[in-house]
């Protein structure tokens, strides 16, 4: 299994606080990225990395911030959350940009 | 937007049986991906098909893409207990050198002991 980590695994939070979710890998893979997973729509792309300081736009990135400061650590920012964050995230990542990714086991957070 | 269409949404088939699921898409792509989940994990890299390939197999897995069609299908063979799961496809488009997956919905497979 590709090495993947993400914490924390669950989170309950109050709307309007900021949360941060952290993607660590061993892989040493240049591309990263952060999906949410909801009923009824999959998973959908919020940001992606292709390097160190390098990242860019989802198709739903609006209320959520990323940084990678280093390859092995991608964190996303909800900087202050609201109920419709409710999600499970996952990050993936990849070795090359057409290849398959590699998905850690997911963050199930709930914005009260 | 979502580019893959599984299909059907869900199915239900019996251990032994063959499973056959459907995706399809909307534009050129250069690949297209199947990926499994299992309930409560993240999700697990099947195969992968390229433009330019019609036909893949792993293990029990087989693949197909007809891009004039825009359709792939994935074929599970004497499917089994543990092979209850969501399936997803997803493809790679040709947007450059941060060309990124695009999931369809999935399609839940549950297999009857």
């Amino acid at each position: 299994d590709a090495g993947i980590t993400q914490s924390p695994r669950h989170k309950v939070t109050e709307t309007g606080t900021p949360v941060t979710l952290r993607c660590h890998q061993t892989e040493n893979h240049r591309y990263m990225y952060w999906y949410r997973q909801d009923p009824g729509h999959g998973l959908r792309l919020i940001h992606y990395s292709y390097g160190v300081k390098d990242t860019d736009k989802g198709e739903v990135s609006d209320g959520y911030s990323v940084s990678r400061s280093k390859t092995e650590d991608f964190l996303l920012t909800l900087e202050s959350a609201t109920s419709s964050q409710t999600s499970v995230y996952f990050c993936a990542i990849r070795a090359i940009f057409v290849g398959p990714q590699h998905f850690g086991d997911g963050t199930r957070l709930s914005i009260l | 937007s979502q580019q893959g269409e599984e299909d059907p949404q869900a199915l239900s088939i019996q251990e032994g049986e063959n499973a056959t699921m459907n995706c399809s898409y909307k534009t050129s792509i250069n690949n297209l991906q199947w990926y499994r989940q299992n309930s409560g994990r993240g999700l697990v890299h099947l195969i992968l098909i390229r433009s330019n390939e019609r036909e893949k197999h792993s293990g029990r897995l087989r693949v197909t893409l007809d891009t004039s069609k825009k359709s792939s299908s994935l074929l599970i063979t004497a499917s089994r207990a543990a092979d209850t799961a969501s399936y997803f496809c997803a493809t790679v488009g040709y947007t450059g050198a941060n060309s990124k997956l695009t999931f369809g919905k999935g399609i839940t497979l549950s297999v009857r002991p």
